[in-house]
């Protein structure tokens, strides 16, 4: 198995709303990733988990919960959302996230989900 | 500042001809990895070849390979008998290792032609 699943694949949300996205890998990876990227843009780093522990925030804002209950699970948690925030939210996944300096290394492959396309009306 | 670059936003291609991908970047680190993913429209991103800086041998991965030029910082994909499959937006992405985050260009798109 080398995929990395994410549901839903499409996602529609007023303002108000609570939401979650999920993401599984059964490869034994211990790095998981969130990533979001726009139309036409190149994906941007939101989050990194390195064995189940939050390694990296890339100044997300506090609307967009990340959660990583064992190492084969990543949700993505959603409230009070704007529409900017629609866009193409994927996951991936690694083998190694950080070394034992602290330092995060991505030289390794990262497997990505297909996304999930969140719309926010 | 790390940065990559590819200033091809469109491309197009001739089935079972050869294109070739241009991508720069600027980096202070003296070893790092290079890779280009491609993004199909079924969005899921996918690694199709990796270079490490340190070696002077330019990777292949059967129809991809790259021309690695180290000193000119360029590292351009070359797709020789194009595939329509091979159609998708295709990023150069650059490994800092010290930063800890992968820094992708703008991507290119890629239109193969019957």
């Amino acid at each position: 198995d080398t995929e990395v699943t994410q549901t839903p694949k499409h996602l529609v949300m007023g303002m108000t709303n609570k939401k979650s996205l999920k993401c599984e890998q059964h490869m034994g990876h211990r790095a998981m990733y969130w990533y979001k990227q726009k139309a036409k843009k190149p994906p941007e780093l939101m989050f990194v988990y390195s064995y189940e522990k939050l390694s990296i925030n890339e100044s997300v804002p506090s609307r967009f919960s990340p959660e990583c209950p064992n190492s084969s699970l990543l949700n993505l948690h959603l409230h009070a959302l704007q529409p900017e925030d629609s866009a193409l939210y994927l996951c991936a996944s690694s083998q190694e996230g950080v070394f034992w300096t602290g330092e995060l290394s991505t030289n390794e492959k990262l497997f990505f989900g297909s996304g999930t396309q969140l719309s926010v009306l | 500042a790390q940065t990559v670059t590819q200033s091809q936003p469109e491309m197009s291609v001739q089935e079972a001809e050869t294109v070739t991908l241009s991508c720069t970047y600027d980096t202070s680190e003296n070893n790092y990895y290079l890779f280009w993913y491609k993004q199909p429209p079924s969005r899921q991103m996918i690694l199709v070849i990796r270079q490490e800086a340190y070696k002077q041998q330019n990777a292949t991965e059967n129809r991809f390979s790259v021309n690695f030029q180290k000193a000119a910082k360029s590292f351009s994909l070359k797709i020789s008998d194009s595939q329509l499959g091979d159609t998708a937006m295709y990023f150069c992405a650059l490994d800092g290792g010290s930063q800890g985050n992968l820094i992708f260009g703008k991507g290119t798109k890629l239109s193969v032609k019957p």
